[in-house]
């Protein structure tokens, strides 16, 4: 069974970037992986995914131009940047891995969250 | 705000049978396999049933799933305390391109 494990905790400032890292282990990182996010009282939103295999990336239309999402397979870790942060953003982002190589493979495991502070 | 529909909370007795709705449309569990989740604070979220009604390995028979047409259900026969957590559902959405979620359901086990 595959684990992902994420970036620590982050604190940002209005108008920065955050970078966040998931890596994995003990499975294969051809999957695909999405990035999901939970802000306080509210659900979760997929932001967007890459398939390493294909080489191809999608986002949810709210995010972009302000997401990036990238894997690096010889390293088995992806990472979710998120650039123009508001305090909107503050949320706990979470990776998840899909069964398959395609993004609409269901997510079999998902990262512990990486919880992001957006504050002056 | 949540594209899936699900109950805030549920509740129920040890031993009890507790079930926990989700609604959605024909872009997604109208169209897809939906699939459920249990999330205890702090934790990674933990796959429960997969294409409607499947159990990963390890994952209880207590648990089991069903779907028709825009709806679904979780349903926890013989409740546990261990069982208290958050459910979630989840599929993906043909119109949206992409994962769409319930806003959860926290259950609490009296």
């Amino acid at each position: 069974q595959v684990q992902l494990v994420q970036s620590g905790a982050e604190v940002k400032k209005p108008g920065s970037s955050v970078k966040v890292s998931c890596k994995a282990s003990g499975g294969s990182f051809k999957n695909a992986i999405s990035w999901i996010r939970q802000a306080p009282g509210q659900g979760l939103e997929w932001m967007g995914g890459i398939s390493p295999l294909l080489g191809s990336t999608s986002y949810a239309q709210k995010f972009q131009g302000r997401v990036t999402i990238t894997a690096d397979e010889s390293t088995t870790t992806g990472w979710m940047e998120l650039s123009g942060l508001t305090s909107g953003d503050t949320a706990v982002y979470y990776c998840a891995r899909g069964v398959g190589q395609y993004l609409i493979s269901y997510l079999d495991s998902w990262g512990q969250g990486t919880p992001v502070t957006v504050s002056s | 705000q949540s594209v899936l529909t699900q109950p805030p909370s549920a509740s129920g007795t040890p031993g009890q049978k507790v079930t926990i709705s989700c609604s959605g449309s024909s872009s997604n569990i109208g169209s897809n396999i939906l699939n459920w989740y249990q999330h205890l604070p702090g934790a990674a979220p933990k796959l429960l049933l997969y294409s409607d009604n499947q159990r990963p390995s390890g994952v209880p028979d207590r648990f089991s799933g069903s779907k028709s047409g825009t709806s679904a259900s979780l349903s926890i026969t013989g409740l546990q305390s261990e069982d208290e957590a958050d459910y979630f559902c989840a599929a993906w959405d043909d119109s949206l391109n992409g994962w769409v979620f319930g806003g959860g359901t926290k259950l609490t086990v009296l």
